[in-house]
């Protein structure tokens, strides 16, 4: 167990929609990441937040959006969703940033299907 | 644009082998390189990453990396393989040190035999 949670573990909804993906860090890690794992994209970086605020911006589309509130909890929102957009989405915290030299853990993802 | 290749799909070794799984980057600037592990149906582990300083690095599980700024590369290693480390291998290079145009390599599926 990483110490990193997401929920939920599966959402399945229809083109359109909105969804919100909840991580939350391990006690102690001011920075969170998002990352999008899908069959036609691979693997992407979507965006990173340290302590409430953005620091580095990936491939995230303008249909999303994340943030990262007091409590260092994130949400990942999915707007007009589209069935490209079925993904594994998952988070990870960290201490500090990339630039820092400790571990990233990892949650365990939510699986994202799209009708 | 940062790049990333892992020039091969797959990679068999034998158990008690060294394995090596290949990476090789295109950056302007200076590279911050990273491998990350994904086992069979389980998320992703982050193993190690290359800021500045020593060429080898040393990361989780016994896993360590060798940046080579000439030839571009930042190859994975372990001494002895295990079948444990089945799993499939992700190679990311960042532009800086806060993940700017951060890019990852389309994975490399290791598979270690007994």
């Amino acid at each position: 167990d990483s110490g990193v949670t997401q929920t939920p573990k599966h959402l399945i909804t229809a083109t359109g929609q909105r969804v919100t993906l909840r991580c939350s860090p391990r006690s102690g890690d001011l920075s969170v990441y998002w990352y999008q794992q899908s069959l036609d994209q691979g693997l992407q970086f979507l965006i990173q937040y340290y302590n409430g605020e953005e620091r580095a911006k990936g491939n995230i589309l303008e249909r999303f959006s994340a943030q990262q509130f007091p409590d260092l909890h994130s949400e990942l929102n999915l707007s007009s969703l589209e069935l490209g957009d079925s993904a594994l989405y998952f988070c990870a915290s960290s201490v500090q940033g990339y630039e820092g030299r400790e571990t990233q853990y990892f949650g365990p993802g939510t699986r994202l299907l799209v009708l | 644009a940062q790049s990333v290749a892992q020039p091969e799909d797959q990679v068999n070794v034998a158990e008690g082998n060294p394995l090596t799984v290949k990476c090789t980057y295109s950056v302007s600037g200076n590279p911050y390189l990273f491998w990350y592990v994904q086992y069979p149906n389980r998320g992703l582990q982050f193993l190690l990453k290359y800021i500045t300083g020593d060429n080898l690095v040393k990361g989780s599980y016994g896993f360590e990396a060798e940046f080579n700024k000439s030839q571009t590369s930042f190859h994975l290693k372990k001494p002895s393989a295990l079948v444990s480390d089945s799993a499939l291998y992700f190679c990311a290079v960042s532009g800086n040190n806060y993940g700017q145009n951060f890019v990852f390599g389309p994975g490399t599926r290791l598979s270690v035999l007994p």
